[in-house]
């Protein structure tokens, strides 16, 4: 089955920098990523979302990238804010069965004031 | 917009009780819902998948005798922890998506369970 990795696991920057989390897949006919943002006891929500036809999409201070052939996509945040801080969820699922999502590990990023 | 509500938002309960968690899509009709567990500092593990008026699809591992999941209209979505244990404490959560065609989930606000 599909198998998702996630990288960092943790993630401190300064308010105002970029942060970068990469998440890797195994099964090549995944075609649907999304990203998800949870706060601390909070359900999580979707900020951005990417499908295989698209090998990058932006909205705002937030982008997402894909590279099908090595099978990772990104999420980018750019001049972060102390709102930001969350744990942040890749996932992946095909288009086959249900459609289950399956999930990364989680990032846990920090912005400092 | 796409709204799901969970109830109820937290329960304790004693060992050996059963709790019944209610997912609801308020504002699309859900023809697939998804139930997760999470514990604490980890990430997201899928339970089952429930379609409406059919049985539901357990993840290896997840006993479908403990927690049953009923799907009986296009809007709720039921998952009932029987005999619960310490160990069956965690974060609920449930998740809907409108159509049959790849769409994204939208995730209900969880419900916490305590077993005492």
């Amino acid at each position: 089955g599909e198998n998702v990795e996630q990288h960092p696991s943790t993630l401190s920057v300064q308010e105002g920098d970029s942060a970068v989390i990469k998440c890797t897949y195994s099964d090549s006919a995944s075609n649907y990523f999304p990203w998800y943002k949870q706060e601390l006891g909070k359900r999580p929500q979707l900020i951005i979302d990417i499908r295989s036809n698209v090998g990058e999409k932006k909205d705002q201070r937030i982008a997402v990238t894909l590279n099908k052939t090595a099978k990772h996509f990104s999420l980018h945040i750019t001049e972060t804010q102390p709102e930001d801080s969350a744990v942040y969820f890749c996932a992946a699922s095909k288009p086959t069965g249900f459609q289950k999502l399956v999930f990364g590990t989680g990032t846990r990023l920090l912005v400092s004031p | 917009g796409a709204v799901v509500s969970q109830h109820p938002s937290r329960v304790i309960c004693k060992s050996g009780t059963s709790v019944k968690i209610e997912c609801r899509s308020l504002d699309f009709q859900a023809t697939t819902m998804f139930w997760y567990r999470q514990f604490p500092k980890q990430s997201l593990m899928l339970m089952a998948t429930s379609n409406e008026g059919s049985k539901a699809t357990y993840e290896q591992g997840v006993e479908k005798d403990k927690f049953l999941i009923n799907h009986a209209s296009l809007t709720l979505s039921t998952l009932t922890v029987t005999s619960a244990h310490p160990e069956d404490s965690s974060f609920y959560i449930c998740s809907a998506r409108r159509g049959v065609v790849q769409e994204t989930q939208y995730f209900g606000p969880g419900t916490r369970l305590l077993v005492l």
